[in-house]
């Protein structure tokens, strides 16, 4: 079946490095992506990883996938105040294009 | 502006009205969807459209209709509004499924 896990809260203080982690299910998964949803706001597609790679890194984000485990991190370093938001892990399978999104881990910055 | 974009941003509404929300794309792709996203944040695919062919329906009650009348337009119709209806119903486009989504602002529904 397909499912994406997520931890729902991570606290960090400003200029720290955040590391956000997701694991999903679906083995056959093609691409996973991190979206970020600010307070009222849509959701921002922020990066995506293919599924053959093992990292991918994008100025301040780093994605990291273990494909044996079903894996994946989003880390950000340097984090700012304007990072703070909810982020969201979504894999993209079969030919439909539909995305299953984690729940969501909420990124509270502290100055 | 290359978008998404939903009408109305903010509804409110008693039980039982029906309601519809537009949603239309001039990025040029082919497939669009409905979302919804619950208090708790979890967002659930509804519907999705490739190219006015509907190819994603999920459990989803059939007072939700969704229209496509042509490949940059997907609106949903929802009847007999219910309580649970309450959420933020979100429209996105994909070129295809590599490159992800992009969102619309949302609509919040609040069903009163």
């Amino acid at each position: 079946g397909e499912d994406v896990e997520q931890s729902l809260f991570l606290s960090v203080r400003e200029g720290d490095s955040s590391v956000i982690n997701c694991t999903y299910t679906d083995s056959s998964s093609t691409y996973l992506y991190w979206y970020k949803q600010e307070p009222g706001a849509g959701l921002q597609l922020l990066t995506y990883i293919f599924s053959n790679m093992d990292m991918k890194q994008d100025q301040r984000l780093t994605v990291l996938l273990n494909k044996k485990d079903k894996h994946l991190s989003l880390r950000i370093a340097d984090t700012q105040t304007g990072d703070s938001a909810i982020y969201f892990c979504a894999e993209t399978t079969g030919n439909t294009g539909k995305l299953i999104f984690g729940q969501g881990t909420t990124l509270q910055v502290k100055p | 502006d290359t978008a998404v974009s939903q009408t109305p941003k903010y509804l409110v509404t008693q039980m039982g009205n029906d309601k519809s929300i537009k949603c239309e794309q001039n990025l040029g792709h082919d497939t669009m969807y409905w979302y919804k996203q619950d208090s708790k944040k979890f967002l659930k695919i509804m519907f999705s459209y490739n190219n006015k062919e509907l190819i994603i329906n999920e459990t989803v009650p059939n007072r939700f209709s969704p229209k496509s009348p042509d490949k940059a337009h997907l609106n949903l119709h929802i009847n007999s509004l219910e309580l649970g209806d309450s959420a933020v119903y979100f429209c996105a486009s994909s070129l295809d499924s590599s490159y992800g989504y992009t969102f619309g602002s949302g609509t919040r529904l609040t069903v009163v």
